[in-house]
């Protein structure tokens, strides 16, 4: 078995702030996601990557950069917070190309002050 | 661009009772269909998904679902639920070929004793 750990849990920021959000994994998975969940709603994906350095845009990119820098881990920063983007930020991983089944960690609460 | 539907956001029934949460999606090319489940606090967990044969596919803990590709539907069904399966569930749909997994709003499932 594995894991997906997301740090930190909960995270505030002032608005205007830069911030950054963490994710490993230790399935030895290729392809990794972000995504935001608003309350209530759906996921939204943000970014994903298919192996170490690779990095391709999801629907909602705008005002988010993001990191592969190893397989395991993959970090996402919001480059000016909002106050319209408090919501729950969802990292996943799959294992195979084609694959349907992603794992997800527990989630990083984004608070915007 | 396709879309997933779940048109119940909140479902409630008795423990012991069937369920039956909806999801349909447009697009009319080869897609693989899944559902998920998210307990309160938690990341995703995959239940199931679908991509070609027997219509009627089998998940964990006692949960399946039914595509109908006349209907649009990928609906997930439990003969007798538990208060543990209180849980937001979402539909999800993948265009074959493709890398990225497209989520409905998700309907919250509540299971009164």
């Amino acid at each position: 078995g594995g894991i997906i750990t997301q740090t930190p849990k909960f995270l505030i920021g002032q608005e205007g702030q830069k911030l950054t959000l963490k994710c490993q994994q230790n399935f030895n998975h290729d392809t990794m996601y972000w995504y935001r969940q608003d309350s209530g709603k759906g996921l939204r994906l943000i970014y994903y990557s298919i192996t170490e350095n690779d990095l391709q845009k999801g629907d909602l990119s705008e005002g988010y950069d993001a990191s592969r820098e190893k397989k395991s881990s993959f970090s996402l920063t919001v480059t000016s917070a909002q106050k319209n983007e408090m919501a729950v930020f969802l990292c996943a991983s799959r294992r195979d190309w084609g694959e349907d089944e992603q794992y997800f960690g527990p989630g990083t609460r984004l608070t915007v002050l | 661009t396709q879309t997933v539907s779940q048109s119940d956001a909140h479902v409630t029934v008795f423990e012991g009772d069937s369920v039956e949460l909806r999801c349909n999606y447009s697009y009319g090319g080869s897609i693989y269909l899944s559902w998920y489940i998210q307990h309160h606090g938690h990341g995703l967990q995959f239940l199931l998904k679908y991509y070609s044969g027997n219509p009627v596919v089998q998940g964990v803990n006692g949960f399946e679902a039914e595509f109908s590709k006349s209907d649009s539907s990928f609906h997930l069904r439990k003969a007798s639920v538990h208060w543990s399966d209180s849980a937001v569930y979402f539909c999800a749909v993948r265009m074959s070929n493709y890398n990225v997994l497209y989520f409905g709003s998700g309907t919250k499932l509540t299971v009164e004793p």
